[in-house]
């Protein structure tokens, strides 16, 4: 069956620091790779997309980047944190055939 | 492009009571619809999808949705609420597109069961 993990599950960080969250799929190959925001009390923001390695499409210019270097690992980074970048990041996975899609538990990232 | 409207952000209910969650749409060509839940600090669960065939759709823990294509809904409902069943759902629509579907979310609806 598939899986999906994402890691660190919490994170504190001061403004100015770098970020780095990962996330990895098991059991699928070739599949579409989603990062995901939500600011409290807020719905989910999408923020990056991938249909396949190297291949990284932004939907929302901001502070934050994405790599996918291996066909079932995603990475959200970030070069130097801002306040408003706080929040609940989640990794999912998806076929793209009927926009079905499957969460991570959640990274949620606080910056100080 | 296609658009998702939960109407309620907060709906609170005393267990046992019944309930339903609204979600309308707006598409132009053909959707898949979902309902997803998210307990605290957890990511989203699928709770139940429409894909095709029967408009009714039902989870395994009792919620039920209709796809009601003349109206553009698929609200949630459940006879009987219970404490465990507090949490954030959100309603997803996608449709077919040629680089495949994308998913999008409802601003969500917080169900408070309270005893």
């Amino acid at each position: 069956s598939q899986t999906i993990h994402q890691w660190p599950a919490t994170l504190v960080q001061p403004v100015g620091s770098p970020l780095s969250l990962e996330c990895t799929v098991e059991g699928t190959s070739n599949p579409n790779l989603y990062w995901y925001r939500q600011a409290a009390g807020r719905g989910l923001q999408l923020l990056f997309y991938s249909v396949g390695i190297g291949q990284i499409s932004s939907e929302v210019p901001q502070n934050l980047s994405a790599s996918r270097p291996q066909d079932r690992q995603f990475i959200l980074s970030s070069k130097k944190l801002l306040l408003s970048d706080s929040g609940f990041y989640l990794c999912a996975w998806g076929t793209g055939v009927t926009g079905e899609l499957f969460f991570g538990e959640g990274s949620r990232l606080t910056v100080l | 492009a296609q658009s998702v409207t939960q109407l309620d952000s907060q709906v609170p209910v005393f267990e046992e009571a019944p309930v339903e969650l609204r979600c309308n749409y707006s598409s132009s060509v053909s959707v898949y619809l979902f309902w997803y839940v998210q307990y605290p600090n957890q990511g989203l669960q699928l709770l139940l999808k429409y894909l095709s065939g029967s408009t009714l759709v039902e989870s395994i823990n009792g919620f039920e949705a209709e796809f009601n294509k003349s109206q553009t809904s698929f609200h949630l409902r459940k006879p009987s609420v219970h404490i465990s069943d507090t949490a954030e759902y959100f309603c997803a629509v996608s449709a077919l597109e040629t680089s495949g579907s994308r998913l999008t979310f409802g601003e969500g609806t917080q169900l408070t069961v309270n005893p």
